[in-house]
């Protein structure tokens, strides 16, 4: 897993603060998902991104969080008015484009994460 | 949507001997299940899957087993080892225009010297 890229690795904000968490798929990937996971819990999914087209976002919040990969560049996460419920990790994982014929599924391989913590 | 519940939430066991981690999960569509393990300020590493037209898996000391009428499967590690501890998650996914995993709540293993 170590391909997927994320940073920064640690990020403070005070509350009303944006935070914008960054992932770069591994090498090839074409798609992308956020995850999130608050302490002693397990991760829990957030959205599913291709290039420039959101696939499913039904973990997302309604309100200040928003994720987009553009055709260039890393996949952006951000958190607009951050407040201390935000805290926690959120990880990004990457897969090939799955392919669905006959049951074929995309393994996701995941970054180290990003620790937000908001004061 | 999908659940995955996972047991036991701790495990200690004695350097040498077997571990079974066991998830259930809800939705009987769910065709492809993978197990995670997650040491300490790390991201989750895939360490063994398995998908429901196969009903056991082996790799090396590492085996996952599949139950699709009773929609369970389960985590089998041999001859623990100390590094073998760590944080594991078991995930299932189902395969209609949506790869997202849905995680069990992972199970912190101790594997005692």
């Amino acid at each position: 897993n170590a391909g997927v890229m994320q940073n920064p690795r640690h990020l403070v904000r005070r509350r009303g603060q944006e935070a914008r968490l960054r992932c770069s798929p591994m090498k090839g990937h074409s798609h992308v998902y956020w995850y999130r996971q608050l302490p002693e819990e397990g991760l829990k999914f957030m959205v599913y991104l291709q290039k420039e087209n959101i696939i499913d976002e039904s973990g997302m919040p309604k309100e200040r969080f928003s994720a987009e990969f553009p055709k260039e560049g890393p996949s952006i996460l951000r958190i607009q008015q951050v407040v201390r419920g935000d805290s926690a990790a959120y990880f990004c994982a990457s897969s090939p484009n799955p392919i669905r014929d006959r049951g074929r599924v995309g393994i996701q391989y995941f970054g180290a994460g990003t620790r937000l913590s908001v004061l | 949507g999908e659940n995955v519940e996972q047991h036991p939430s701790t495990l200690s066991v004695q350097e040498g001997d077997s571990a079974v981690i066991k998830c259930t999960y809800s939705d009987s569509a769910s065709n492809y299940f993978p197990w995670y393990k997650q040491e300490l300020g790390k991201g989750p590493q895939l360490i063994i899957d398995i998908r429901s037209n196969v009903g056991e898996k082996k790799d090396q000391r590492i085996a996952v087993t599949l139950n699709k009428t009773a929609k369970h499967f389960s985590l089998h590690i041999t001859e623990t080892q100390p590094e073998d501890s760590a944080v594991y998650f078991c995930a299932a996914r189902t395969n209609f225009g949506n790869e997202k995993l849905t995680f069990g709540t992972g199970t912190r293993l101790t594997i005692i010297p």
